[in-house]
């Protein structure tokens, strides 16, 4: 498609349960990006993939979320036994292979809710 | 890795006022700079950014930015706001990686 695409726009799930969150970048884009917006938080960076590198998990805040991105394109973002304090709204982003064209594209966003 | 410090939460303002925020990053490498603005209900997008050349950038809807490196700084300047830039402002820096700021939120009353 033209844009990033995430999926689901919205997702409500119960205390413990684990969920996927996916991102479909930009066809060519190298780098994707995995962000967290809460409310007074601003962007908290989660995970960074960059070509066939491995990835920059330092923003991940605890061994419950991990990320996977498949075959260079699609990236998934999982977090188990999830707590009411993962609530946010997941953002991801892609870019181009260069570097120096810098901007980022942004999808619209998971909104996760965890009763 | 690079951080940036956005030190405005929240900005109210009156139309036609004058806009200032302020961002400034840490960073040991050569870096380039972003501001990204986020409308009510719509996704990030970039407003204008930095690489290299000129420090004063200019950008979309009359925002500019001006990078002075001896102070580790890349604050948005708009001479008169009106009340359609309400909106929440990110500062961004590529170091390693890319890193936002915390966010401003800007409300401009008509």
């Amino acid at each position: 498609g033209a844009g990033v695409s995430q999926s689901p726009s919205n997702k409500v799930t119960e205390k413990g349960k684990d969920v996927e969150l996916r991102c479909d970048p930009i066809s060519g884009h190298t780098a994707l990006y995995w962000y967290r917006q809460s409310l007074g938080q601003g962007l908290e960076f989660l995970i960074y993939f960059q070509g066939n590198s491995a990835p920059d998990k330092s923003g991940l805040p605890s061994d419950r979320f991990s990320a996977e991105r498949t075959g260079g394109s699609v990236s998934t973002l999982t977090i188990q036994r999830t707590q009411q304090e993962d609530s946010a709204v997941y953002l991801c982003a892609s870019r181009g292979r260069i570097l120096n064209t810098g901007e980022l594209f942004f999808g619209e966003g998971s909104r996760l809710t965890v009763l | 890795a690079q951080s940036v410090s956005q030190h405005n939460h929240h900005v109210i303002l009156s139309e036609a006022a004058s806009l200032e925020l302020g961002c400034n990053y840490s960073y040991g490498g050569t870096v380039n700079l972003f501001w990204y603005v986020q409308y009510p209900g719509q996704h990030l997008q970039l407003l204008l950014k930095y690489f290299s050349g000129d420090p004063l950038v200019k950008g979309i809807k009359g925002f500019e930015a001006e990078f002075i490196k001896s102070k580790f700084s890349f604050n948005l300047r708009k001479p008169s706001v009106q009340w359609s830039d309400t909106a929440e402002y990110f500062c961004a820096v590529i170091g390693h990686d890319m890193r936002f700021g915390a966010g401003t939120r800007l409300t401009v009353k008509p």
